[in-house]
């Protein structure tokens, strides 16, 4: 069992749609975070979670909405998204929310919106 | 703020050839400095992490990376590369908080 999980892997929607993607970690971390990444573009980090707090809304415009339920569990519901917002994001997870500590990743979910 | 330039976006080298990537990243105070992989339809995984210390890091798969001060750099590196070795590199630099900037990314390419 890989220790930071994504579902679904792929995923295409219209603009229109309201859909989620699910991310859950078995290492016992305080930290979690959703990131996207475009081609040949640096990550950008989206949002961060401590403690099931968010400490960190990176500009991130509202038709991205993250939800943590638990230290385990990371939601990130999408609702009414652009073209552009086609990326593959992923969900990585910390022991803690400093970046002393390495972050560990999920294999990503590929959101194609068309 | 805090950035990263890795300023090769595609290496080919062949195999058991040696690979340095080159990062250079910017900061005011000493840097938290990693190196991630992503092999194709995965996620990222560290290669190797420097804090403090000694210059030269040792990370898995072989490969280690050395922190150089005045060059502001923490160039990656493997003697002798394998196929499996063919991947996106991405450096990374953080500071005293949760924030991690990534650079862009080399594309690793391996030639039989």
């Amino acid at each position: 069992e890989t220790g930071v999980t994504q579902t679904p892997r792929h995923l295409v929607m219209g603009m229109t749609n309201k859909k989620s993607l699910k991310c859950e970690q078995h290492l016992g971390h305080n930290a979690m975070y959703w990131y996207k990444q475009s081609a040949k573009k640096p990550l950008e980090l989206m949002f961060v979670y401590s403690l099931e707090e968010r400490v960190e809304n990176n500009s991130v415009p509202s038709r991205f909405s993250p939800e943590c339920p638990n230290s385990s569990h990371l939601f990130l519901h999408l609702h009414t998204l652009q073209p552009e917002d086609s990326a593959l994001y992923l969900c990585a997870s910390s022991p803690n929310s400093g970046t002393t500590g390495e972050l560990f990743f999920g294999e990503g979910s590929r959101l194609t919106v068309l | 703020a805090q950035s990263v330039t890795q300023p090769d976006i595609h290496i080919t080298v062949s195999e058991g050839a040696s690979l340095e990537l080159r990062c250079n990243y910017s900061y005011g105070a000493t840097p938290y400095l990693f190196w991630y992989v992503q092999s194709p339809g995965q996620g990222l995984q560290l290669l190797l992490k420097y804090f403090s210390g000694d210059t030269l890091v040792q990370g898995i798969k072989g490969f280690e990376a050395e922190f150089k001060r005045s060059q502001s750099s923490f160039n990656l590196r493997k003697p002798s590369v394998h196929w499996s070795d063919a991947a996106e590199y991405f450096c990374a630099v953080g500071s005293n908080d949760y924030k991690l900037s990534f650079g862009a990314g080399t594309t690793v390419t391996v030639r039989a």
